[in-house]
Parts: C-alpha cells; sequence; structure tokens
C-alpha cells in the first residue's frame, strides 16, 4: 500500500504546454512538498505547502488538505523543465514520497 | 549561506566491503539532518534523521548505520555493503522537522559489485 500516490509516471509535453502533475495522498498531514530531481540526481524543493496555492514563477502548487490530493502546474512549460517532480508527505517524523512523474518537455 | 557537501559523489565497492558516506552543512546550527535512499527506479526513503549529536532514528532495518558526532556532520556507514545496498544517497537538512523545507546535498551514487 502507497501512501502517497502520483500520476501520472511519465509526462511527454511540447514545449509550452500547460502541465498537470498530481498527488494524492491517504494520510493525515499538516503540509506537503514537492521536489523536484535533475537528470544528475540533485534535487531542489519547490514547495511546502498546507493550505491553498503557492506560485513560485511558472510553478503553481495547490492542495485540498479535506479531499487530499495536490497538484503541481506548469505554465508555459520549457525543456530545462524535464526532471522528475516527487512529492512527499511528513508524518510524525516519517516521510513518505510518491515514486515521481518523469517528464520531458520537447523543443 | 548555508550550503550542505556530500563526498564521494560516486562509489563502486565490493560485496561485503565497508562504507563510510560523510555530509556536513556550513551556515546554520542545530540543522535536522537525513539520510535517503533512492534505489533505481524506485522512489526515495529516508533511512536515518537525526535533531541533535549523537541522536540518531531510525526509519528501516538495514544494513545501514548512521552518526552524528558533531553538529552539522551525519555520517552514514556499512561494516559489510550488499548487493542492495546500491543506490543514490542523498543527505538533506531542515531547521525543523516534517513541516520544513528540506535542502539536499548533491547525493553519492553507490555501486555495489
Amino acid at each position: 500500500k502507497n501512501e502517497v500516490e502520483q500520476s501520472p509516471q511519465n509526462l511527454t509535453a511540447q514545449e509550452g504546454e500547460f502541465i498537470t502533475i498530481n498527488c494524492s495522498y491517504s494520510v493525515g498531514i499538516s503540509a506537503l512538498h514537492w521536489l523536484q530531481q535533475h537528470p544528475g540526481g540533485g534535487i531542489v524543493s519547490l514547495f511546502m505547502l498546507s493550505s491553498g496555492k503557492k506560485k513560485h514563477g511558472r510553478l503553481i502548487a495547490t492542495i485540498n488538505i479535506q479531499e487530499k490530493h495536490s497538484s503541481l502546474h506548469i505554465t508555459a512549460s520549457h525543456p530545462r523543465d524535464s526532471a522528475v517532480y516527487i512529492c512527499a508527505v511528513p508524518f510524525g517524523n516519517q516521510f513518505y514520497f510518491g515514486t515521481g512523474t518523469s517528464l520531458t518537455v520537447i523543443p | 549561506s548555508q550550503t550542505i557537501h556530500q563526498w564521494p559523489a560516486t562509489l563502486v565497492q565490493p560485496v561485503g566491503s565497508p562504507l563510510s558516506l560523510e555530509c556536513t552543512v556550513e551556515g546554520t546550527s542545530n540543522p535536522n539532518l537525513y539520510w535517503y535512499r533512492q534505489a533505481a527506479g524506485r522512489g526515495l526513503q529516508l533511512l536515518f534523521y537525526s535533531v541533535g549529536i549523537g541522536q540518531i532514528s531510525s526509519e528501516v532495518p538495514q544494513n545501514l548505520s548512521a552518526s552524528r558526532p558533531q553538529d552539522r556532520q551525519f555520517i552514514l556507514s556499512s561494516k559489510k555493503l550488499l548487493l542492495s545496498d546500491s543506490g543514490f544517497y542523498l543527505c538533506a537538512w531542515s531547521v525543523g522537522l516534517g513541516t520544513d523545507t528540506q535542502y539536499f546535498g548533491p547525493g553519492t551514487r553507490l555501486t555495489v559489485l
């Protein structure tokens, strides 16, 4: 049983397209993280959110705590957005991670 | 500003050999420290976290151990590596547990042959 489910697993988009990645979780949480893993392996924290919406540049993250669902949107996608996007939920002292969404943006 | 270092970047070790991976953080005091592993084709898994010197919590039973001899130093070790220990190991730090942003190191790619 996976506490965190992401969809889609793989996503290919044309440059400029609007992209949505979804994350559903089964545990009660107070916050959720979105991470970006570059092809070389390095991981960057994109967002930590506990309610509503956050925006950073072309990235937007939303969360609905009642529905246990979060989405990551990328507007005007660019090839440099190609990466694996991972959602993670802290639960107690543990972290549950989604298996990631591999995004490829084609020029 | 804060930075986090990991070394080595890559490592190839034979089965049964020992392991020591080091992580250091600069520019912050008393950080929470984490060790993660990402096996090939699989998601991130939290291995250990530490809230202070000498305080280590393990999340999964395994062949590895962790130590925190200094405030900003976190070490991942094994006495005898297994094939299943191969993977990408990431160190991270945060100010608070769970609901705080985590900052990840560059990672160590370990291959056990």
